[in-house]
Order: C-alpha cells, then sequence, then structure tokens
C-alpha cells in the first residue's frame, strides 16, 4: 500500500523557518500531484500547497503566498515544504497527500500520518 | 475560513441512517467541480472516503454514499456502526481561488 511519511516539524520561533519533508513509497511517485494540508489544532482541514509531477506547476492558498515554497525530488522520492516568515496562525499538523488531477478537480487519494509545526515564543 | 458549509455534528442510533450536507457556490460545486469526501477517526489522518461526487475507494463500504445537485452534495450513511465515529470533511476546488477547498466538518455521533 502507498506509505508517505512526514518529517520536519518542531518548535519554531515566530519569524522562523522550517523544512518539512515527506518520503513517498510504494507507489511510482514520479507520475502524479502531490500536495500538502494542514489542520490547526481542534480546527478543520485546509488546502495548502499543490506541486505538479515534473514541479513545473505550483499552487498555493493565500495566506502562505510568498512564505511557503513547495518542492519536489523525483530521484528521491520526496516532496518538501519550506517555510519562512512562520506566523502564530502557522501551527498545525502539515500532512503530505497524494494528488489525483483530473479535469472535474482534484482530490487527495493517501495521506500522510502529519507531522505537527508549532509557531510560538 | 471554509467556503463550503457543512453541519457541525449530526447523530444517530447503531442501523440507522445519517446524511451529512455540503453546501457550496457558483465557484465550486456549483461550477461542475467534483465534490470529495473524507473520514478523520480520532486522533488519525484523514482517509479518502467518497471521490467524484460518489465514487468509492476500494475498501470503502457500501454503507458510505455520495451524491452532488446543483451548488451542494451529500454524503449518506446507512446502518451506523460505532466505528463510523469519526469526523467527515467534504472537499472541492473553487475556481476563484484557484485551489481545493475543504468543508467545515461535520462530527458524527453513535448514541
Amino acid at each position: 500500500e502507498v506509505q508517505l511519511v512526514e518529517s520536519g516539524g518542531g518548535l519554531v520561533q515566530p519569524g522562523g523557518s522550517l523544512r518539512l519533508s515527506c518520503a513517498a513509497s510504494r507507489f511510482t511517485f514520479s507520475t502524479y500531484w502531490m500536495s500538502w494540508v494542514r489542520q490547526a489544532p481542534g480546527k478543520g482541514l485546509e488546502w495548502v500547497a499543490n506541486i505538479k509531477q515534473d514541479g513545473d506547476e505550483k499552487y498555493y492558498v493565500d495566506s502562505v503566498k510568498g512564505r511557503f515554497t513547495i518542492s519536489r525530488d523525483n530521484a528521491k522520492n520526496s516532496l518538501y515544504l519550506q517555510m519562512n516568515s512562520l506566523r502564530v496562525e502557522d501551527t498545525a499538523a502539515y500532512y503530505c497527500a497524494r494528488g489525483q488531477y483530473e479535469s472535474s478537480g482534484y482530490y487527495f487519494d493517501y495521506w500522510g500520518q502529519g507531522t505537527l509545526v508549532t509557531v510560538s515564543s | 475560513q471554509s467556503v463550503l458549509t457543512q453541519p457541525p455534528s449530526v447523530s444517530g442510533a447503531p442501523g440507522q441512517r445519517v446524511t451529512i450536507s455540503c453546501t457550496g457556490s457558483s465557484s465550486n460545486i456549483g461550477a461542475g467541480y467534483d465534490v470529495h469526501w473524507y473520514q478523520q477517526l480520532p486522533g488519525t489522518a484523514p482517509k479518502l472516503l467518497i471521490y467524484g461526487n460518489s465514487n468509492r475507494p476500494s475498501g470503502v463500504p457500501d454503507r458510505f454514499s455520495g451524491s452532488k445537485s446543483g451548488t451542494s452534495a451529500s454524503l449518506a450513511i446507512s446502518g451506523l456502526q460505532a466505528e463510523d465515529e469519526a469526523d467527515y470533511y467534504c472537499q472541492s476546488y473553487d475556481s476563484s481561488l484557484s485551489g481545493s477547498v475543504f468543508g467545515t466538518g461535520t462530527k458524527v455521533t453513535v448514541l
């Protein structure tokens, strides 16, 4: 079965940076869109970013544009999220998810277990 | 903020049928974009439950069904079981936001 394992979360001060990683296995990583979705403590799900198979197309939710960068290394079967200028409101569990892109929309068919990012002074 | 609205909670006795609504607008569900549903058991990651409005991934019981009409969608759970206690989220694409959007989430309680 598809496996997605996130890492890199932790405690960081406001204004700081953090890089999340997601190790993918048991599927052909280079042929799928990939995404990050987050969930603040006790809150709902929020899509963060998508990246196309070759990395040429990237999309972000408005609240992270200019601060977060999604990237991937197909040779290493890995997805990344570089988070800069972190804010208290970025505190959340961050999930790596495999994407299914269709003309009628996009959905997330497999999810990792999540990594917790806490932004606090 | 979520652009897809769900009831905060629904409940039912074991064996009953419950439905969860997901109300959107002309820039997402009403624009023809598909609706997908996720189940999140306590303390775990979300899991895909329904995709493309009404399709079940392999392994999802046929007690779960989805439908879409106009600017809304619904998830129905028939023959409710204790293991169905979880949070449920709808999700679609929004053309005005140029990205995926999730519903506000619904907590299902089995009485």
